[in-house]
């Protein structure tokens, strides 16, 4: 198993430009995340999905748009990048809603908009 | 302000010492705590969990404890090697979801030979 992969693994943007973060997970697992991790902080929720179809904000969407097809996949979008949105950007899966299920992260997608 | 406080903020240890790092958090209602090992360049990777009801666990070299009253917890790794290199993160949902995440901003700890 592959766990979550996430492509590309580096990119430069510059402001205005719009890109898609990929992620998948060979787990089958319901559950995805993604969050972005700004230095010297916490790990942020930028939107989660409980199933193919079902998805939904969670504390920092905004600039950010996701959709969830298939079990497997479950893309990022970015439009109109900023500087702000200077991070590295991580994808989760977890085979369950409940906190007690351990979340299995992607390697990170790490993004500069200059 | 932070519900989930990491101390200190690096660490730089020699190959075979011990260390002990600290997580305080405010998060309620309480749940559990998970510590993840983060290697530079990599997404988190769970090292434990603590429920309310536990007060000890090990994970091979690593032992996490927790404090429920005082909402404190420590993550200490013996006889340390150096691919213990990494940034260690502290995090307590809030509530039994799995969306409601908070984590802490973690301790860089480098193991020096």
């Amino acid at each position: 198993n592959a766990g979550v992969t996430q492509t590309p693994k580096f990119r430069i943007l510059k402001i205005g430009q719009s890109m898609t973060l990929q992620c998948t997970q060979d787990m089958n697992h319901n559950y995805m995340y993604w969050y972005r991790q700004d230095p010297g902080m916490g790990l942020k929720l930028i939107y989660y999905s409980v199933g193919a179809g079902i998805t939904d904000k969670g504390e920092v969407p905004n600039g950010y748009n996701v959709s969830r097809s298939t079990t497997e996949d479950f893309p990022l979008r970015l439009e109109l990048a900023a500087p702000s949105q200077t991070s590295v950007y991580f994808c989760a899966s977890s085979p369950g809603t409940s906190n007690l299920y351990e979340q299995y992260f992607g390697p990170g997608t790490r993004l500069t908009v200059t | 302000k932070n519900q989930v406080e990491q101390s200190p903020q690096s660490l730089i240890i020699l190959e075979g010492k011990n260390c002990t790092l600290q997580c305080n958090y405010t998060v309620s209602p309480f749940s559990n705590l998970r510590w993840y090992k983060q290697d530079t360049g990599r997404g988190p990777v769970s090292l434990t969990i603590m429920t309310f009801s536990e007060n000890t666990k090990s994970n091979g070299r690593y032992t996490a404890t927790l404090d429920a009253d005082t909402k404190q917890s420590s993550l200490h790794i013996t006889a340390s090697q150096l691919s213990d290199s990494a940034s260690y993160i502290c995090v307590v949902p809030r509530g039994t979801g799995a969306n409601n995440l908070f984590f802490g901003t973690g301790t860089r700890l480098t193991v020096i030979p």
